[in-house]
């Protein structure tokens, strides 16, 4: 099972809502990851969780925050977000935050499609 | 800096051999990556290369030679649902992803 899954896959939310894009993964990966990929961009990293702690945080505004309750989760909490925002919201996992062969191949979910109105 | 080259788009025949090239200058290296992205779809894992040489999957080859910082990915036997664009992606010595802008590959029948 190389699965990632994310929920909802859809989200349509006003500049002054709070909500949640969640992620799951049951592959024991250590690491998960958080990107957000514009149209016809490649994907630009948010926030990386190495054995449920924050290890990097691209200078992402604090309207993003994210959380990791446990190793197989991972959230983004959404709040006073801006029209351009609205992006794909991916999230990804290997099995741990190093470079170690074949065994630190990142594994993406589907993703996450936001809309800020 | 670091950076990754990929050509923006290419064209290919159904049937035939597609060859996507991509250079990297990273700080440190620890692999290459790469990915495939249907549009509207989240990418998905091709290959990963860390050693010099070819890796061969199926219809997917992907080459590395460390000393030039080259990779390439190699498609054969296209079939239009290969139409995609093809993301490479350097882990650098900070193990993080350093991404291509993609390539987008149109096979015409």
């Amino acid at each position: 099972d190389t699965e990632v899954t994310q929920t909802p896959k859809h989200l349509v939310m006003g500049m002054t809502n709070k909500k949640s894009l969640k992620c799951e993964q049951h592959m024991g990966h250590r690491a998960m990851y958080w990107y957000k990929q514009k149209a016809k961009k490649p994907p630009e990293l948010m926030f990386v969780y190495s054995y449920e702690k924050l290890s990097i945080n691209e200078s992402v505004p604090s309207r993003f925050s994210p959380e990791c309750p446990n190793s197989s989760l991972l959230n983004l909490h959404l709040h006073a977000l801006q029209p351009e925002d609205s992006a794909l919201y991916l999230c990804a996992s290997s099995q741990d935050g190093t470079g170690v062969p074949s065994g630190n191949t990142i594994y993406f979910g589907e993703g996450s499609w936001l809309t800020v109105v | 800096g670091q950076n990754i080259d990929q050509p923006t788009e290419m064209t290919a025949t159904e049937g035939a051999i597609v060859q996507i090239n991509c250079t990297y200058q990273t700080s440190g290296f620890n692999g290459l990556f790469w990915y495939q992205q249907h549009a509207g779809e989240a990418p998905t894992f091709l290959s990963y290369n860390v050693l010099d040489g070819l890796e061969e999957k199926g219809r997917f080859s992907s080459f590395l030679s460390r000393s030039k910082g080259y990779s390439y990915l190699l498609l054969k036997e296209l079939q239009m649902k290969d139409s995609a664009s093809y993301l490479c992606a350097a882990l650098d010595s900070n193990y993080q992803l350093i991404w291509g802008a993609g390539t987008k590959l149109i096979i015409k029948p």
